[in-house]
Formats: C-alpha cells, sequence, structure tokens
C-alpha cells in the first residue's frame, strides 16, 4: 500500500537555526498538507499546497514557515529562524481530490526539538 | 471557523468491554467526517470516514462510527475492544481541504 514518508524522524537544532523537513507524498495525490502537534496539545494545520502554491494557511504558518515543492516527488516546510515553541511533532499528509472530498493520508512525523 | 471537542481525554477499559467515544464539531455548513488512529510509535492512520449518505459507517478492525446531524455528534463505537486497540484516537472534521482534529482520546486496553 502507498505511504507517505518522511526524513528525519527526528530533527535537532539549535534556536536561530533554519530546519527542512522533508516528505515525500503518495506518487499520485496532488494535495499536500503540514501539520503539527506539540506535545500535549492538539494536531494543528500549518498549511495545504496544491498546483505549486499555498491553497490555505492557518495564523501559526507565519513568515518563518515556506512550502516548497522542488521537484516530483519532494514536499518540504521550511522554518528559516527555529524558535523554541516550534518544537512539535510535525506531520505531512497528502490526498487526492475523490468525489470532491479530500481523503489524507499522514506521514509518520518529524520530531523536531529546538534547544 | 470549525472545531472538534472529545469528550473523554483518557479511557481505560477491560478487554471485551464495549468502548464509545464523544466527538462533537461546530460548523455551520457541510462537513466530512473523519476518525483516525495512532498507536504508539506509529503515524495517523484512517479508521473511518462520513462524507454522505448512510450515517452509520463501518471502518477497519470492526469500529464504526454514527453521525447524528442534530446533535454535531460522530461517536466512535466498537462492541468489544482488545488489547490491540490501545492508541490514542483522533476526530476530524473537513471543511474544504483543511482538517481540524479534537484533543484526542487515549485508549487504555487491559487485558
Amino acid at each position: 500500500e502507498p505511504e507517505v514518508t518522511q526524513t528525519p524522524s527526528h530533527q535537532v537544532t539549535q534556536m536561530g537555526q533554519e530546519v527542512i523537513l522533508r516528505c515525500v507524498p503518495i506518487s499520485n495525490h496532488l494535495y499536500f498538507y503540514w501539520y503539527r502537534q506539540i506535545l500535549g496539545q492538539k494536531v494543528e494545520f500549518l498549511v495545504s499546497f496544491y498546483n505549486n502554491e499555498i491553497s490555505e494557511k492557518s495564523e501559526i504558518f507565519d513568515d518563518q514557515f515556506s512550502v516548497e515543492r522542488p521537484d516530483g516527488s519532494n514536499f518540504t516546510l521550511k522554518i528559516r529562524s527555529t524558535k523554541l515553541e516550534d518544537s512539535a511533532m510535525y506531520f505531512c499528509a497528502s490526498s487526492a481530490l475523490l468525489a470532491g472530498v479530500h481523503e489524507q493520508y499522514f506521514g509518520p512525523g518529524t520530531r523536531l526539538t529546538v534547544t | 471557523a470549525q472545531s472538534v471537542s472529545q469528550h473523554n481525554h483518557h479511557v481505560i477499559l477491560s478487554e471485551a468491554a464495549s468502548l464509545e467515544l464523544g466527538c462533537n464539531y461546530s460548523y455551520g455548513g457541510t462537513v466530512n467526517l473523519f476518525w483516525y488512529v495512532q498507536y504508539p510509535g506509529q503515524h495517523l492512520q484512517l479508521l473511518l470516514k462520513y462524507f454522505s449518505g448512510d450515517p452509520l459507517v463501518k471502518g477497519i478492525k470492526g469500529f464504526e462510527a454514527e453521525f447524528i446531524k442534530s446533535k454535531f455528534s460522530f461517536n466512535l463505537r466498537k462492541p468489544s475492544v482488545q488489547w490491540s486497540d490501545t492508541a490514542e484516537y483522533f476526530c476530524a472534521v473537513n471543511a474544504g481541504n483543511m482538517l481540524t482534529f479534537g484533543g484526542g482520546t487515549r485508549l487504555m486496553v487491559k487485558p
């Protein structure tokens, strides 16, 4: 069964550093997403991406964040200057649009620790 | 904006007990509803979904959920749980292409 993959599984970085989290969505999906889950809190939507542009983003997704599909398979989330509060589990998801509905498939997540 | 609430944060059951996890959402328009499960150390997996039609939907591993529009609810049920159902369960609402999640319910099934 096809699945979404993410690398790395765990990233430790110092405050102020840039990080890039990588995702390989399911190959025939056209919609891509990033979510995050701070320890002990809800899974929160960050951004959705379609046709090489952001289709929706939350208030969390400020100027420090950016997304890119650099080639035909990868989908990346960049945090330009990490803060302690960016420490969280980051989940990538992808979906196809079937009968007007998105059924999102999630990757295993990247645990980001900012020290 | 939509929101989702799950009433039970932690549930402990013995094997063979019946399970019902509550989920309520608030949104004025048409929604699609999902339950995801996260087993220890694994990623979110889709358990079942409601788009339209029969409000009683059946998912994998013997789970089912009932959409009650008048109550804005989408409760998850299983008649007889197993130890392997120990996991965290998330209810989610999709309006457009963004998912809004509830806070999750951590289920522990004692053998």
